[in-house]
C-alpha cells in the first residue's frame, strides 16, 4: 500500500512568516498533486509536478517534485492570512494512475 | 454546469435511515470519483466510475454503501442504515479523461448521523 505521509500537521504563524510543508513515502509516484482546502469546500488543485525535481511557483507558493518523485515539498513565502486552510498533496499511483493516494493535510492558520 | 455541484449540502439521519447523495460532475467529463473525508483529515477514496462503469469499489466501507451512474453523467451515493460512524464529508470529483490529470471537486455533502 503506498502511503504518503504529510507534515506538519499544525501550523499556526503569523502574517509575514515563511513556512514549508513536506509531502514524504517511500513509494514512487508519476505525479504528485497539492490541494488547498477551505472549510465547508472541496479541495481545488494548486499544482501538480510530474518530473523528478521539477519546481513549479505560483505566487508565493513554491511546490517542488523530490529528485525520486517519492517526495515534495510546498513553500509559502510570507504568508498571509488569506493562505489560512487545509493544504493536501496526493500521489497518482504508478500501477493505478486513476487512483490518489492521499496525505492526511496539513491546516494551516496564519494570523494577522 | 460550470462546476461540480453536490446535493444536498447538509444531510442530517437517524440511525438506521437510508440516505441518496447526489453528484453532478462537470459536463462531458468521463471519470468521476466519490471520497470520504473526516474532519481535518484528507479524502479516503469510495469508488470511481468511468462513464457508466464503476470500475473501481474497493474503498467503500462495508456493503450498505453502494454507488451508481447509470447513464454517465449524474451519479448517486446511498447508504442504507446508517451508522454513526458514517458521518463524514462525502465528496465527488470528476475528470475529463480517465486519469487524474485533473480532478475537479464539489462542495461535499456533510452527513450526520444521529
Amino acid at each position: 500500500t503506498q502511503l504518503l505521509e504529510q507534515s506538519p500537521q499544525f501550523l499556526s504563524i503569523q502574517e509575514g512568516e515563511n513556512l514549508t510543508v513536506y509531502c514524504n513515502s517511500s513509494s514512487v509516484f508519476s505525479s504528485l498533486q497539492w490541494y488547498r482546502q477551505e472549510p465547508g469546500e472541496g479541495p481545488v488543485l494548486l499544482v501538480t509536478v510530474v518530473t523528478g525535481g521539477e519546481v513549479k511557483k505560483l505566487k508565493r507558493l513554491t511546490f517542488q517534485f523530490g529528485d525520486a518523485r517519492k517526495d515534495s515539498s510546498l513553500h509559502i513565502t510570507a504568508a498571509q492570512p488569506g493562505d489560512t486552510g487545509l493544504y493536501l498533496c496526493a500521489g497518482v499511483a504508478r500501477r493505478d494512475n486513476r487512483k490518489l493516494i492521499w496525505g492526511l493535510g496539513t491546516s494551516l492558520a496564519v494570523n494577522p | 454546469g460550470a462546476g461540480v455541484s453536490q446535493s444536498p449540502r447538509y444531510k442530517v439521519a437517524k440511525r438506521g435511515q437510508d440516505v441518496a447523495l447526489r453528484c453532478d460532475p462537470i459536463s462531458g467529463h468521463v471519470s468521476l470519483f466519490w471520497y470520504q473525508q473526516a474532519l481535518g483529515q484528507g479524502p479516503e477514496f469510495l469508488t470511481y466510475f468511468q462513464n457508466e462503469a464503476q470500475l473501481d469499489k474497493s474503498g467503500l466501507p462495508s456493503d450498505r454503501f453502494f454507488a451508481e451512474r447509470p447513464e454517465g453523467s449524474v451519479s448517486t451515493l446511498k447508504i442504507q442504515r446508517t451508522q454513526q460512524e458514517d458521518s463524514a464529508v462525502y465528496l465527488c470529483a470528476s475528470s475529463l479523461g480517465t486519469s487524474n490529470t485533473e480532478a475537479f471537486f464539489g462542495q461535499g455533502t456533510r452527513l450526520t448521523v444521529v
